[in-house]
């Protein structure tokens, strides 16, 4: 079935250090994969996106890297600031012909440092 | 433009009782999807409205359902409330695929 699994459920960085959180996906068609930020009691936020024709767009400090044949995706933070602690969630979809189901990882719980 | 939003924002309801919550798009987005978020489920899937039609469905009980309008704006429903539906519920809206932008969702509590 279609299943996300994400790794690490918790991430402890100081200021101005790199965080990674990492994804792999079970559906070989997912085609659509997005990173959502997602601060105490608001809504999830869009960070950034990636689709299967790419293996790599950045957005300023933020990076989203994807391997179709290993099925892993993963999200790069660089100079983490406090105000970057928040829940991380991957999802995969099969984004074809508005096929808008996407299928959450379990969260990464980041928290920044000063 | 507006963002997505959802009304009402909390609700308390008890065992047996219906509920429904209501779910407004971003102008010119056709697509609206709904998850429920609970602590030990994470983000689920419940269903997908496009141009009126359901289009895709996550594994639900059918107690919970809903409908799109015309005008893009939808509705879930949930008969029968059970403890365990004791959740964040969210909308997203979608112009046609890919991208979905979230609401601040509708905090169901069931007594």
């Amino acid at each position: 079935g279609e299943n996300v699994e994400q790794h690490p459920s918790t991430l402890s960085v100081q200021e101005g250090d790199s965080a990674v959180i990492k994804c792999t996906y079970s559906d070989s068609a997912s085609n659509y994969f997005p990173w959502y930020k997602q601060e105490l009691g608001k809504r999830p936020q869009l960070i950034i996106d990636i689709r299967s024709n790419v293996g790599e767009k950045k957005d300023q400090r933020i990076a989203v890297t994807l391997n179709k044949t290993a099925k892993h995706f993963s999200l790069h933070i660089t100079e983490t600031q406090p105000e970057d602690s928040a829940v991380y969630f991957c999802a995969a979809s099969k984004a074809s012909g508005g096929y808008n189901k996407l299928i959450f990882g379990a969260g990464t719980r980041l928290a920044v440092h000063p | 433009k507006a963002g997505v939003t959802q009304t009402p924002r909390y609700l308390i309801k008890t065992r047996g009782q219906q509920v429904t919550l209501s779910c407004s798009p971003i102008s010119g987005h056709r697509s609206v999807s709904w998850y429920q978020q609970t602590p030990g489920q994470g983000l689920q899937f419940l269903f997908e409205y496009f141009s009126e039609t359901q289009r895709n469905k996550g594994n639900f009980p059918g107690r919970f359902s809903g409908r799109q309008f015309s005008n893009s704006r939808s509705e879930m429903n949930v008969s029968t409330l059970e403890l365990g539906d004791s959740a964040l519920y969210l909308c997203a809206s979608s112009p046609v695929g890919y991208e979905q932008f979230f609401g601040p969702g509708t905090r169901l509590t069931v007594l």
